[in-house]
């Protein structure tokens, strides 16, 4: 079974500009989350989105949205760009719905970069 | 809101080696489950283990085994016999059982940076 994939790898933007992430989930899996890697906070959720619609949202500004296709790709985007921005952005794919199956596998992520 | 705190920015360890990497967490959920991942340089998020709140038995992957203590909230990953590869950042991470709920999600803590050394 193929992985998670999420393109492009690497990003270079800058500041005020706009970005649309993209990622694959593993084929069968319904549920796809997106986390914000950064040195200085870690690893914070983002969203959830699971058969099209949002079902978790983390703390973060409107400037950070999310949609999810019936294929269960998914993607993210954020407006208005900040330095702050800058950061790994990583997807991650569960099937959710089986109590047995409930890990939830990353993809390799996006590297943002906003200058 | 759920916390995870791993104590222990940096470990080293010999090759050939046993390490332990320590996690405690909060929350006042009674179900839920608690995971180990590691990020390699390459940044790809590798599940190492988890482990059911429920069960009392540790969890066990090959060299790799938990000290899970639920009453104390803590959650340790131990490494037997360490290998070169195992060099990478440890994130113990918690996330709630309820499926319908909005703490469906993986909270980490903020990593344990291990290096093996040959």
């Amino acid at each position: 079974k193929a992985g998670v994939t999420q393109t492009p790898r690497y990003l270079i933007k800058t500041r005020g500009q706009q970005v649309t992430l993209s990622c694959s989930p593993i084929s069968g899996h319904r549920s796809v989350s997106w986390y914000q890697q950064t040195p200085g906070q870690g690893l914070q959720f983002l969203f959830e989105y699971f058969s099209e619609t949002q079902r978790n949202k983390g703390n973060f500004p409107g400037r950070f949205s999310g949609r999810q296709f019936s294929n269960s790709r998914s993607e993210m985007n954020v407006s208005t760009l900040e330095l702050g921005d800058s950061a790994l952005y990583l997807c991650a794919s569960s099937s959710r719905t089986a109590s047995f199956s409930y890990e939830q596998y990353f993809g390799p992520g996006t590297r943002l970069t906003v200058t | 809101a759920q916390t995870v705190t791993q104590s222990q920015p940096e470990m080293s360890v010999q090759e050939a080696e046993t390490v332990t990497l320590s996690c405690t967490y909060d929350t006042s959920e009674s179900d839920y489950y608690l995971f180990w991942y590691k990020q390699p340089p390459s940044r790809q998020m590798i599940l190492v283990i988890r482990q059911e709140a429920y069960k009392q038995q540790n969890a066990t992957e090959n060299r790799f085994s938990v000290n899970f203590q639920k009453a104390a909230k803590s959650f340790s990953l131990k490494i037997s016999d360490s290998q070169l590869g195992d060099a990478a950042m440890y994130f113990c991470a918690y996330r709630s059982a309820d499926s319908g709920g909005s703490n469906y999600k993986l909270t980490f803590g903020k990593g344990t940076l291990l290096t093996v050394n040959p």
